[in-house]
């Protein structure tokens, strides 16, 4: 059975850097053809896809936010690990990690954490 | 960037209703396209993956069609539990972008 949780903090002041990690279980990020990817949702919108990580340590980033993401694998710890720097209101959204795989897709979800960015 | 157009942005159907939801994509994106379900508070819930499979456990008054730009989710008979958003997701390139949803409402 697949599960997946993230954790890390619900309020970030604006300029801080935010870590958040998706802690899983149920597969390993050490077998093939498996990543996890981190998506958010602002309050009341869509969805948008942020990165992805694969078993190979291959790393895929939203152009648009690239620059201020780095994600990171642990898989003796089972934990996927997403950074991003100079955060900003616009940043407070639900944000969710999920299995991964080429084909299947997204196929298993993490609850999903809400963070809110506020001085 | 792929944008992928879903249509109509809101919907309001009928119990025993075939409702039809429309993703449009910028790009050509082979048959990589998956179709989510998400109620609210709740995490996105695969239905469709690879334009036209029908994930496990998934009913099957739900399918989806399509290839290239244009593709198709379709509820057969429209149940209660089926009120939700509904979102498609482009994986042929990076970034898997995500159209900007479909609210079914129950009437």
């Amino acid at each position: 059975q697949i599960t997946l949780k993230e954790s890390g903090p619900t309020l970030v002041k604006p300029t801080q850097t935010l870590t958040l990690t998706c802690t899983f279980s149920g597969f390993s990020l050490a077998t093939s053809e498996v990543g996890v990817g981190w998506i958010r949702q602002p309050p009341g919108k869509a969805l948008e896809w942020l990165a992805l990580i694969y078993w190979t340590d291959d790393k895929r980033y939203s152009p648009s936010l690239k620059s201020r993401l780095t994600i990171t694998k642990d898989t003796s710890k089972n934990q996927v690990v997403l950074t991003m720097t100079n955060m900003d209101p616009v940043d407070t959204a639900t944000y969710f990690c999920a299995h991964v795989t080429p084909v299947t897709y997204f196929d298993y979800w993490g609850q999903g954490t809400l963070v809110t960015v506020s001085s | 960037d792929i944008q992928l157009t879903q249509s109509p942005s809101f919907l309001s159907a009928s119990v025993g209703d075939r409702v039809i939801i429309t993703c449009r994509a910028s790009q050509g994106v082979s048959s990589y396209l998956a179709w989510y379900q998400q109620k609210p508070g709740k995490a996105p819930h695969l239905l469709i993956y690879a334009a036209s499979t029908l994930q496990s456990g998934v009913p099957s008054r739900f399918s989806g069609s399509g290839s290239g730009t244009e593709f198709t989710l379709t509820i057969s008979s429209l149940q209660p539990e089926d009120s939700a958003t509904y979102y498609c997701q482009q994986l042929n390139s990076y970034p898997y972008s995500f159209g900007q949803g479909t609210k079914l409402e129950i009437k």
